[in-house]
């Protein structure tokens, strides 16, 4: 059964408008959370990341939003540029496991149009 | 240089073939993971290593071999594949395998078992 969920495999907007990718996750033991970027023919890169006990994490363009009580999180891209086109995914780690695992969703792919 | 390198890039092999896919990082990290992705499933973890120990099987397969001879290199051995172990195959490192850091993505394998 899937822990982390991207109910959104794909995802068009217009340049210069705000982008919105969202992640589910089940287990509530999940206390770290991180978002990772791919372009094709190359490997995710890591883009940002909340612990649990915060709510929001910005960096520059990239905002990401976590609700615990609805075990919900989003990345916010404002404002989204043709370079953002990419697949997104969401990951999720617990940090008591005996090893650090992340668990990822299936991705979502973020078409901006220029 | 991406810090994780993976050779080869694409690699093409029969069900009766033995062959390797190899990753090396140059980052200095302790653990060191692979994943697989097919085509429309998220990522799955196969193995973790920690200082070239093996902490983590994910019910993979026997046909899948993992070796850490040190902890800069990490091999995964193939043999007797099947037509569904087709798929990308990432590599990834991090500073520690007990911690909250980010995986380094390697730009991965792209095998097709024929």
């Amino acid at each position: 059964d899937q822990q982390v969920k991207q109910n959104s495999p794909s995802l068009s907007v217009q340049e210069g408008r705000i982008s919105i990718l969202n992640c589910d996750y089940t287990n509530s033991m999940f206390d770290y959370f991180l978002w990772y970027k791919k372009y094709p023919a190359e490997g995710p890169t890591f883009l940002i990341s909340i612990s649990s006990i915060k709510d929001k994490n910005e960096d520059g363009r990239f905002t990401v939003f976590l609700n615990k009580s609805a075990k919900h999180l989003s990345l916010h891209i404002v404002p989204s540029q043709p370079g953002d086109s990419a697949v997104y995914f969401c990951a999720a780690s617990e940090s008591g496991a005996g090893s650090y695992q992340l668990t990822f969703g299936k991705g979502t792919k973020l078409s901006v149009i220029p | 240089e991406t810090g994780v390198t993976q050779t080869p890039r694409h690699l093409v092999m029969g069900m009766t073939n033995k062959k390797s896919l190899k990753c090396e990082q140059h980052l200095g990290h302790n653990a060191m993971y692979w994943y697989k992705q097919s085509a429309k499933k998220p990522l799955e973890l196969m193995f973790v290593y920690s200082l070239e120990e093996r902490v983590e099987n994910n019910s993979v397969p026997s046909r899948f071999s993992p070796e850490c001879p040190n902890s800069s290199h990490l091999f995964l051995h193939l043999h007797t594949l099947q037509p569904e172990d087709s798929a990308l195959y990432l590599c990834a490192s991090s500073k520690s395998a007990h911690s909250n850091y980010g995986y380094t993505f390697g730009s991965g394998t792209r095998l097709t078992v024929v």
